[in-house]
């Protein structure tokens, strides 16, 4: 069965340190791997995806993240955080026989303190 | 360039009672996907449609029905309401094909009681 997994319900950083937000993936054939962040009350906003070549994916608002396939993990990163990076975070997968179906992890509350 | 926008924000009905939420596409945007997400969980995938057809489907009971438009507009109907249809109701455009980003409406919250 394919899955998402982000292991941290919350993460916790100050403001101006870098930050990783963490997901590990099982899926059937090559992987097509998505960022979102939500803000509350708010929909998904799309941030980065990793589909092929480079392993290391930049996206919006500074955020980057490693796909790596031999820990089969996509951990979104950033250099330096910021308090409005405060919000939930999902990563998710494309299914593999149902190719626009996502399948999303449970989410990543990110707290950044100033 | 308008985003994907849905109707309305915030819906309550009670168990038993049917409801239909609206989803416009982003410009561009041929295919349409709505999602459930329950308190505290990721989006769950409910079905999907393009060229005005339900072309994939989770596993979600027939309850749930939807419907596409000439324009790309979609419908999303839930009948017979049960409490454990309170959530936020996403819907997601695409142009079709392999890898395309979805993009995600601000959603519907529907609260059942």
């Amino acid at each position: 069965a394919q899955s998402v997994a982000q292991p941290e319900d919350q993460v916790n950083v100050a403001e101006g340190n870098p930050l990783t937000v963490k997901c590990t993936y099982s899926v059937s054939g090559n992987p097509y791997l998505f960022w979102y962040v939500q803000y509350p009350n708010r929909g998904l906003q799309f941030l980065l995806k990793y589909i092929t070549g480079d392993n290391l994916v930049k996206g919006s608002y500074g955020f980057e993240a490693e796909f790596n396939k031999s820990q089969t993990s996509f951990h979104l990163k950033k250099p330096s955080a910021l308090v409005s990076d405060s919000a939930l975070y999902f990563c998710a997968v494309r299914d593999a026989y149902n190719t626009d179906k996502l399948i999303f992890g449970t989410g990543t509350r990110l707290q950044v303190f100033p | 360039d308008a985003g994907v926008t849905q109707s309305p924000t915030h819906l309550i009905k009670t168990r038993g009672q049917q409801v239909t939420l609206r989803c416009s596409p982003k410009s561009g945007h041929d295919t349409v996907s709505w999602y459930q997400q329950a308190l505290g969980q990721g989006p769950q995938f409910i079905f999907q449609y393009y060229e005005e057809e339900e072309r994939q489907r989770g596993n979600f009971p027939d309850r749930f029905s939807g419907h596409q438009f000439p324009n790309y507009s979609s419908e999303l109907n839930v009948n017979a309401l049960l409490l454990g249809d309170s959530a936020l109701y996403l819907c997601a455009s695409c142009t079709r094909g392999q890898g395309e980003t979805q993009y995600f409406g601000p959603g519907t919250r529907l609260l059942v009681l």
